[in-house]
């Protein structure tokens, strides 16, 4: 079974860009049998999508978050990666990254989360 | 964006009893629900997609029904490893959305 794990910096200033990564335990991002998505849970906001990006390259974001995001995945080293731009205290959370059946849209298995702290 | 209601929003009930969570969705979303399970400290895990269909692994105790815009999860007999919060998710719009979360603890 595939298994995920994020990393990244826990504290990021106001304005900053996030960037987190996600390590894919058995090269299934290949396989383009899924796909990949972060996910985020707040106090506030609870679960939060915020976007998927399939084998072909194709992404999908959450229009909430306004541009800000970028998903991407380095297949070679069996990474995904996403890229958030200009935090502010609202993007404090429980990062995750997740994987799905590829024409399907439900998250079939969770990383652990990573807790991504925005505060000056 | 397609917002998801759950209800109620905290149970409390004892073990072996039949518990029913609904979830209600501002428009239709033919099948396309999801149901997640998740422990303090843990990720969500699936429990049902297609809004019946068993993930594969999760106890037959557990079941979905519904269809369009009113679904039930359902936990026949509850064990004591149930309690936590669950959680619903519209896949048929993006953005993807999941509704607030239920609760459940024991009497």
């Amino acid at each position: 079974q595939v298994q995920l794990q994020e990393s990244g910096p826990k504290l990021v200033k106001p304005s900053q860009n996030l960037f987190l990564t996600c390590d894919v335990s058995d090269g299934s991002i290949k396989t383009g049998k899924y796909h990949w998505s972060w996910l985020r849970q707040s106090p506030g906001k609870g679960l939060e999508w915020i976007g998927y990006i399939f084998y072909s390259g194709t992404t999908y974001y959450n229009s909430s978050l306004k541009n800000r995001v970028i998903i991407s995945f380095n297949v070679s080293k069996n990474r995904l990666s996403l890229l958030l731009n200009s935090v502010t205290a609202a993007d404090t959370a429980i990062y995750y990254c997740a994987c799905g059946p590829e024409h399907t849209n439900y998250v079939e298995t969770w990383g652990r989360g990573t807790l991504v702290t925005v505060s000056s | 964006d397609i917002q998801l209601t759950q209800s109620p929003s905290f149970l409390s009930a004892s073990v072996g009893d039949k518990v029913t969570i609904t979830c209600r969705a501002s428009q239709a979303i033919a099948k396309y629900l999801a149901w997640y399970q998740q422990k303090p400290g843990k990720a969500p895990e699936l429990l049902v997609y297609d809004a019946s269909t068993l993930h594969s692994g999760v106890p037959s105790r557990f079941s979905g029904g519904g269809s369009e815009t009113e679904f039930t999860l359902t936990i026949n007999g509850l064990q004591p490893e149930d309690f936590g919060t669950y959680f619903c998710q519209q896949l048929n719009n993006y953005p993807i959305t999941f509704g607030p979360g239920t609760k459940v603890d024991f009497k």
